[in-house]
Parts: structure tokens; C-alpha cells; sequence
């Protein structure tokens, strides 16, 4: 497997179903991101880990839940979720950064998502 | 602040015309990156492009390129001879120079190249 992959790629779940997604990136990188991708609104950033430690939860309702036991996999886990979840979830990674490490940007790369069905 | 504007929501163009996609960005940064992803129906972000805000320069990639001005605050993306496989929607996207590269995303164009 190369780059940023994601399982499953799609999912259908109930409203009280817990279910997780999986993100595994092969790129050496030490940061991983969350997105959510829904119809005809930007991505939106959810959470992200720099060097397994999350840094940003961008008011992401607690019904989800980040987790990265290491520098390659992250998960995101669901329970008692709404319809209004139904999106395209997308992991992404990059290279770590050091808190004031200057003027570096390190490029995000994607997987190719799970489409999320809440019924 | 940062927003990044993507007025066009969809474009259809014939094979081998030239399509410009436009982005307009607000931020009162004034370090910051622009991008420029695709994403095929297969659903991954492809990246294309990355500009800081120090480099005006227009760049050449192919069939692609782009026009940084930031007198309009503004980064926008021509494809030449479109092709089929050039179907695709693309987003902007604008991050700042935090450290933990948050990318603020537009809502994307989707273009469509019939043959």
C-alpha cells in the first residue's frame, strides 16, 4: 500500500449504531488530519495530531471521536450520530511541525475517503 | 479572518477550450500559502499547486497554470486544451503560516469537459 489510505470507503449506519473509520498513511509523515466533505459546503477541518498529540478540535461534537495510537493510523470514532453526518470524510497527512518552527509548510495528502450514510 | 471564495459552482466546456477557474481569498495575514487541489470522482485531494505569499511569479505546469495577484487577493487557475480527464472538481485553499497547517477550503468548481 502506498500514500493515505482509508477503510471502509463507504459506510451506512443507524442513528444508534457506534462504528469507527480508519486512516493509515505510508508516507513516514507525523501529521494526521480529519475532514469533513459535505454537499456543496467547503471541507472543513475537524481535528488534527502533530506528532501523535491533537492540536486543533475545531468544535466537532463530541459524537466523534479522534484517535492516534501512532505517527501512521488514525481513527475516527461514531456513535449515536444524526443524519445531518452524512458527508465524505477525508484523512489527510503531512509531515510534523514544531511549535515556532518559522515559516515551513509541510503538504497535506489525502485519502480517498469514506462516504458515510446515516440512516 | 480567512475565507476563501469560489464563485463558479460549475463549468462545462468542450474538449481543447481553455477554462480559467477563479478563487478570491480574504485573510489579514500577511504570510500565507494558496493551493490549488483536484478531487476525481475516485474522491481523493490531488494536489496541484502551492504558492507562499511572497512569490507573485505565475507559474506553468503543462496544460496548467496560475495567476497569483494579490493586489486582488486573488489565485486563479487556467487550464489550456482542456481534456476529458481534466473532469474533476478543484478546490482553493488558503493556510496560514501557524505551524499546524490548517487549510481553509472554498466550496470548489466542478468542471465538466465533454468531448
Amino acid at each position: 500500500e502506498t500514500g493515505v489510505t482509508q477503510t471502509p470507503r463507504h459506510l451506512v449506519m443507524g442513528m444508534t449504531n457506534k462504528k469507527s473509520l480508519k486512516c493509515e498513511q505510508h508516507l513516514g509523515h507525523n501529521a494526521m488530519y480529519w475532514y469533513k466533505q459535505s454537499a456543496k459546503k467547503p471541507l472543513e477541518l475537524m481535528f488534527v495530531y502533530n506528532f501523535k498529540e491533537q492540536t486543533e478540535n475545531n468544535s466537532v461534537p463530541s459524537r466523534f471521536s479522534p484517535e492516534c495510537p501512532n505517527s501512521s493510523h488514525l481513527f475516527l470514532h461514531l456513535h449515536t450520530l444524526q443524519p445531518e453526518d452524512s458527508a465524505l470524510y477525508l484523512c489527510a497527512s503531512s509531515q510534523g511541525s514544531y511549535r515556532g518552527s518559522g515559516s515551513s509548510y509541510n503538504e497535506q495528502f489525502f485519502g480517498p475517503g469514506t462516504r458515510l450514510t446515516v440512516l | 479572518a480567512q475565507k476563501v471564495t469560489q464563485a463558479q459552482t460549475e463549468i462545462s466546456v468542450v474538449e481543447k477550450e481553455d477554462v480559467t477557474l477563479d478563487c478570491v481569498y480574504e485573510t489579514r495575514d500577511t504570510t500565507y500559502y494558496l493551493f490549488w487541489y483536484k478531487q476525481p470522482p475516485s474522491g481523493e485531494l490531488v494536489f496541484l499547486i502551492r504558492r507562499n505569499s511572497f512569490d507573485e511569479q505565475n507559474e506553468i505546469s503543462g496544460r496548467y497554470s496560475w495567476n497569483f495577484q494579490k493586489s486582488t487577493s486573488s489565485f486563479n487557475f487556467t487550464i489550456t486544451a482542456s481534456q476529458v480527464v481534466d473532469s474533476a472538481v478543484y478546490f482553493c485553499a488558503l493556510s496560514l503560516n501557524t505551524g499546524f497547517q490548517k487549510l481553509v477550503f472554498g466550496t470548489g468548481t466542478r468542471l465538466l469537459v465533454s468531448p
